[in-house]
């Protein structure tokens, strides 16, 4: 299987901060990685996928990168609606896999 | 508009089974394949299951292989999960999700509500 592990845990940022997220995955993955956001109490919501195509009606302030192995997801100038959990995803294979999640919390 | 219902959930004893529907509308459902995706309370997303848009290939996570079952019905578009042999780790929220394309990729582009099942005595 492949292994998908996020970093960090959790983080604490300000509105008008920017802040990356990154995903390790365990092998190549070609690129078919997936963000999703997660309010609670909510369903996720996908973000970006194929590493760096942003879904539609998703801000421009978000933006993913990445190859092979790394991947990692920035949110520019933070918004009090982005305060959420992210979490990456194995798209490329099954098990379908996921990051254990980013919380992204208000400084 | 893109809409998954899921229904089924509640509280079950461990052991017992349970059969989990999600009623989709708004698209093709004949053209999609789908999943069930899975949040323990407090915990992180994991991946169930898939079924191919004709409902030809299966994919499960082996801690639930041989004892779930996903399925679809495309003249009702609806899909299925039966869950056997249940246990109390399989307690969580199922989401009922729908790829992005039609191309067969694992993305998971539309999430139902959520449905709660707890297994407990």
């Amino acid at each position: 299987d492949i292994q998908m592990t996020q970093s960090p845990t959790s983080l604490a940022a300000s509105v008008g901060e920017s802040v990356t997220i990154t995903c390790l995955a365990s092998e190549d993955i070609y690129g078919s990685l997936v963000w999703y956001q997660q309010k609670p109490g909510k369903s996720p919501q996908l973000l970006i996928y194929g590493a760096t195509i942003l879904e539609d009606g998703i801000p421009s302030r978000f933006s993913g990168s990445g190859s092979d192995t790394q991947y990692s997801l920035k949110i520019n100038s933070l918004q009090p609606e982005d305060f959420a959990s992210y979490y990456c995803q194995n798209g490329l294979s099954t098990p379908y896999t996921f990051g254990a999640g980013t919380k992204l919390e208000l400084k | 508009e893109v809409q998954l219902v899921e229904s089924g959930g509640g509280l079950v004893q461990p052991g017992r089974s349970m059969k989990l529907s999600c009623a989709a509308s708004g698209f093709t459902f004949s053209n999609y394949g789908m999943a069930w995706v899975r949040q323990a309370p407090t915990k992180g997303l994991e991946w169930v299951a898939t079924i191919s848009y004709d409902g030809s290939s299966t994919y499960y996570r082996d801690s639930v292989k041989g004892r779930f079952t996903i399925s679809r019905d495309n003249a009702k578009s609806t899909l299925y999960l039966q869950m056997n042999s249940l246990r109390s780790e399989d307690t969580a929220t199922y989401y009922c999700t729908r790829d992005l394309t039609t191309e067969g990729i694992g993305w998971f582009a539309y999430w139902g509500q959520g449905t709660l099942v707890t297994v407990s005595s």
